[in-house]
């Protein structure tokens, strides 16, 4: 069965700085990655997926995450945060052609001014 | 395009009493998730349909939670009854299908809280 591991909590950082929230994952077989974000009292919305082809994946707003198979990561980065993207960042790993999502416990970014 | 709907969006109730939540999933999708949400953890699919028919619900606590989705649109969720354990934020999400690569779509949550 697959599994992913958050490997941070919480991430304090100030604006304007780099960040790095890191996704490992756990499987035997192909999967499809995503990273959810779930800003203060909303509910969760898709950020950004890999399903296939370049393993360097983008949002609109900045972050990118890279596939990288022989690590089994996913690690999401933005070179520059702002305070708008405080918010509670999930990975999610699906096997291809599965039907059920498994979430990661969460990474709490807190962009301090 | 309307997102997916909830209510209530906030609920305590004593353990051993019952309560139920709605979700309208955004039209056209025939793939419809309730997850339960523990602070500090992430979603936990407690059940899934693709049009009224169950696909998954092996981490549902048959004994006390059930679901249905009568007309493959709206679905409930009940807890009968609630222990302190069940306080959580109940999540209903929905997608176009099954398909893997799917988006999935969350609505704001369900916060319960059992005292």
């Amino acid at each position: 069965a697959q599994s992913v591991t958050q490997l941070d909590s919480q991430v304090p950082v100030f604006e304007e700085a780099p960040v790095e929230l890191r996704c490992n994952y756990s499987s035997s077989v192909s999967v499809y990655l995503f990273w959810y974000v779930q800003y203060p009292n909303q509910g969760l919305q898709l950020l950004l997926k890999y399903l296939s082809g370049s393993t360097l994946v983008e949002s609109i707003n900045g972050f990118e995450a890279e596939f990288n198979k022989s690590q089994t990561s996913f690690h999401l980065r933005k070179p520059s945060v702002h305070i708008s993207d405080t918010a509670e960042y999930f990975c999610a790993v699906i096997v291809t052609g599965g039907f059920k999502t498994i979430f990661g416990a969460g990474t709490r970014l807190f962009v301090k001014a | 395009e309307a997102g997916v709907a909830q209510s209530p969006r906030y609920k305590i109730i004593e353990k051993r009493q019952s309560v139920a939540f709605w979700c309208n999933p955004i039209s056209g999708h025939a793939t419809l998730y309730w997850y339960q949400q523990i602070l500090g953890q992430g979603p936990k699919l407690l059940i899934q349909f693709q049009n009224n028919g169950v696909v998954d619900d092996s981490q549902l606590p048959k004994d006390r939670f059930s679901a249905e989705r009568l007309k493959g649109v709206d679905s409930t969720l009940k807890i009968q009854p609630a222990k302190l354990e069940d306080s959580a934020v109940y999540l209903c999400a929905s997608s176009l299908d099954r398909s893997s690569g799917n988006t999935i779509y969350f609505g704001e949550g369900s916060w319960l809280t059992v005292v």
